[in-house]
C-alpha cells in the first residue's frame, strides 16, 4: 500500500510473543487498523486504535501506537500456531479509502 | 446476514473473454468498496459505492472495468476483454460508514484466473 510499510516476514516459536510493526506517512486518520489474513480467506478485523490513545489491550492482542514518529505495532502474547497468517495493518485517512500496509507473513513455530 | 459474500468463489477466463463478479454486502451497510489483491499481498483500491452511487472510482482501469451496485440485487464488478495480468483476488468489503471509522468487513474474494 502506499506510504504504510510492513516488514515482509516474521517467524516465531509457539508460546512467544510477536511483535508485527508498521509505519504510516499519514498523520489524520481517526483510526489505524489490524487486520487478519488466512490462507485463501478474506481479511478478518482483529483490533483497531483510536489516533488520541496510545496504547490498546484486547486478550491476546496489544496494540501501541507512537504518532510523533508515525509507527504502529501488534503484540500477539502466547503465539499459536492458529495466529500463523498474513498481517496487515490500515490506515484510513481522510474520505473512504484504505491504505493496507504490504503485510507481515507470521509463521509460529510449534 | 452479516458476512459480505462473493460469488464466484474462484473464476477461469481465457484472455479477452469477460468476467463478472458478484458481491452482496451485509444488510445494512450502505458503502461497498472493491479491492484487487495480487500476488504479492498488495491491495489496490479499485471503486467504492455509496447505497447505489459511485462514491470514489479513482482506481478503476476505465477502459476494461466496470462497477454496478442496483438495489436489491448482488454489486457486480464486470471486467471485458480480461490480460494475464487481471489475474488476482478480488475483494469486496462494506462498511456502515464511509469515513474509515467503522472497520470494513471483507467478503472471502473472488479468484480470477486468466489464461
Amino acid at each position: 500500500g502506499e506510504d504504510v510499510e510492513q516488514s515482509l516476514f516474521l517467524s516465531v516459536r509457539e508460546g512467544d510473543s510477536s511483535v508485527i510493526n508498521c509505519t504510516y506517512t499519514d498523520s489524520s486518520s481517526t483510526y489505524l487498523y489490524w487486520y487478519k489474513q488466512e490462507p485463501g480467506a478474506g481479511l478478518q478485523l482483529l483490533t483497531y486504535i483510536f489516533s488520541n490513545m496510545d496504547m490498546k489491550q484486547d486478550q491476546r492482542l496489544t496494540v501501541l501506537l507512537n504518532k510523533k514518529d508515525k509507527h504502529l505495532s501488534l503484540r500477539i502474547a502466547d503465539t499459536q500456531t492458529g495466529d500463523s497468517a498474513i498481517y496487515f495493518c490500515a490506515d484510513p485517512r481522510t474520505g473512504n479509502q484504505f491504505y493496507f500496509g504490504t503485510g507481515t507473513s507470521l509463521t509460529v513455530i510449534p | 446476514g452479516e458476512e459480505v459474500a462473493q460469488t464466484p468463489k474462484h473464476l477461469v477466463r481465457g484472455e479477452g473473454q469477460k468476467a463478472k463478479l458478484y458481491c452482496a454486502p451485509i444488510k445494512g451497510h450502505s458503502y461497498v468498496f472493491w479491492y484487487q489483491q495480487v500476488l504479492k499481498n498488495e491491495f489496490k483500491f479499485l471503486i467504492s459505492f455509496q447505497n447505489e452511487n459511485v462514491f470514489d472510482e479513482t482506481g478503476m482501469p476505465k477502459e476494461r472495468f466496470s462497477a454496478k451496485c442496483l438495489p436489491n440485487s448482488p454489486c457486480s464488478l464486470e471486467i471485458q476483454a480480461t490480460k494475464l495480468e487481471d489475474s488476482a483476488v478480488y475483494f469486496c468489503a462494506s462498511s456502515q460508514g464511509g469515513s474509515g471509522i467503522y472497520g470494513y468487513t471483507f467478503g472471502s474474494g473472488t479468484r480470477l484466473t486468466v489464461v
